[in-house]
């Protein structure tokens, strides 16, 4: 199956840094999605974005589909973006074992 | 609309129990699925369905049954639990057109 490699694992950040976390994917895909989990455990779609870019307020994701990876930009942080980031590709979905993200105040 | 709804929350079984995890959607998604999410890892996908009478096997679906008799359910059935089963289990619906997933909150099993 398709391997899916996230980085970094783990980023710490003061409140207003920006910050891009990368998805790396070994096959062409024609799905790619990122994931927010917030500490509760709750899962939230951000983005459907198998190629091109997409904004949505502070977030923004980008994906060079032929050079296999994504990139999802989160510009002045909050705490409120803590949590855990995933990407998942493909058509059975295989996720990326995250980004976990800390924004201190 | 509740949106994705699973029950219970929490369950506590032991070696060789069954149980079914119930999910339900009230937003008329033709598509349905259920993951599993292990500590420190991405969740993998178990059984999927893509319509009412219509399932499949996902990355990891051994263990499981499922079956699809109505839009709204997609129940998820462990029919002799085992400690590997110990997971946090999370039910998902979209509709191909919009391609968002929306998440239910989770059941939180362990088997001992």
């Amino acid at each position: 199956g398709i391997q899916v490699e996230q980085s970094p694992p783990d980023l710490i950040l003061q409140e207003g840094a920006n910050s891009t976390l990368r998805c790396n994917f070994s096959d062409s895909v024609n799905n790619l999605q990122w994931f927010h989990q917030n500490p509760w455990g709750q899962l939230i779609n951000l983005f459907y974005i198998p190629s091109g870019t997409k904004q949505n307020g502070r977030l923004s994701a980008t994906t060079v589909a032929t050079e296999r990876y994504s990139l999802l930009y989160i510009s002045s942080s909050q705490t409120t973006d803590s949590g855990v980031y995933f990407c998942a590709v493909g058509g059975d979905m295989r996720f990326g074992a995250g980004t976990r993200l800390t924004v201190k105040p | 609309n509740a949106g994705v709804t699973q029950t219970p929350k929490f369950q506590v079984l032991k070696t060789g129990q069954s149980m079914t995890l119930q999910c339900a959607q009230d937003m008329n998604h033709e598509y349905m699925s259920w993951y599993r999410q292990d500590p420190g890892m991405g969740l993998r996908l178990i059984h999927y369905s893509v319509g009412a009478g219509i399932t499949d096997q996902g990355e990891v679906p051994n263990g499981y049954n499922v079956s699809r008799s109505t839009t709204e359910d997609f129940p998820l059935r462990l029919l002799s639990a085992a400690p590997s089963q110990t997971s946090v289990y999370f039910c998902a619906s979209f509709t191909t057109s919009g391609n968002e997933q929306f998440f239910g909150p989770g059941t939180r099993l362990t088997v001992l």
